[in-house]
């Protein structure tokens, strides 16, 4: 059964600094999913990642996946206070269309 | 586009006490799932349906009903709540072709 586990947990960092969030996955994937969550609101949809080696970038966030390793990044540049939220990644299941998400980072970032 | 639509926005239930959580989208999606959010554990799939007449279970199905009887509207049934059921509750919805999903603004239930 497909596991999904990101680390760190919990990230406080400065502004401008740089970072990178990690979310690996037990099974074979066929597709990887970023979502931020701001507090008590729902979840928004980030990057969609299709095949091995896809790189998405919007603004300072960029997403990579790495499906021989079964990991996908979540890279910040340069970090401002507003990317402060929780964000999820989800990893669909081979051969099915449910998505399984991990526990999620919550990231502050402190100006 | 209204998106994904639930009801209610909050519930406060008695133990033992039965009630359906309202999702309904207007994207003409087939796949229409339920989540609920517990503090550290991130999102866990209860229920998902591919298209009318068409359900399954996810990680956490027990305590729960759902049916599929139109593209629109997923309903989740809690049969008798318990305290464990109190939660945070998403739907979501998303074309077959497992492009990115579009979720509703939750339900934050209580069961006292």
């Amino acid at each position: 059964e497909l596991k999904v586990e990101q680390n760190p947990l919990f990230l406080s960092m400065q502004e401008g600094k740089n970072y990178t969030i990690y979310c690996n996955y037990s099974t074979t994937s066929d597709r990887l999913y970023w979502y931020r969550q701001d507090p008590g609101k729902s979840l928004e949809s980030l990057f969609v990642l299709l095949s091995n080696g896809a790189v998405k970038q919007e603004g300072r966030l960029m997403a990579s996946l790495d499906t021989k390793a079964r990991l996908s990044t979540l890279h910040i540049t340069a970090a401002v206070h507003d990317l402060s939220a929780t964000y999820f990644c989800a990893a669909l299941t081979s051969g099915t269309y449910k998505y399984i998400f991990g526990t999620g980072t919550r990231l502050k970032v402190l100006a | 586009n209204a998106g994904v639509t639930q009801t209610p926005k909050f519930q406060v239930l008695k133990t033992g006490q039965s009630m359906t959580l309202q999702c309904a989208q207007d994207m003409n999606h087939e796949y229409m799932s339920w989540y609920r959010q517990d503090p550290g554990m991130g999102l866990r799939l209860i229920h998902y349906s591919v298209g009318a007449g068409i359900t399954d279970q996810g990680e956490v199905p027990n305590g729960y009903n759902v049916s599929r009887s139109t593209t629109e509207d997923f309903p989740l049934r809690l049969l008798s709540a318990a305290p464990s059921q109190t939660s945070v509750y998403f739907c979501a919805s998303r074309p077959l072709d497992n492009t990115e999903a579009f979720f509703g603004q939750g339900t934050r239930l209580t069961v006292v």
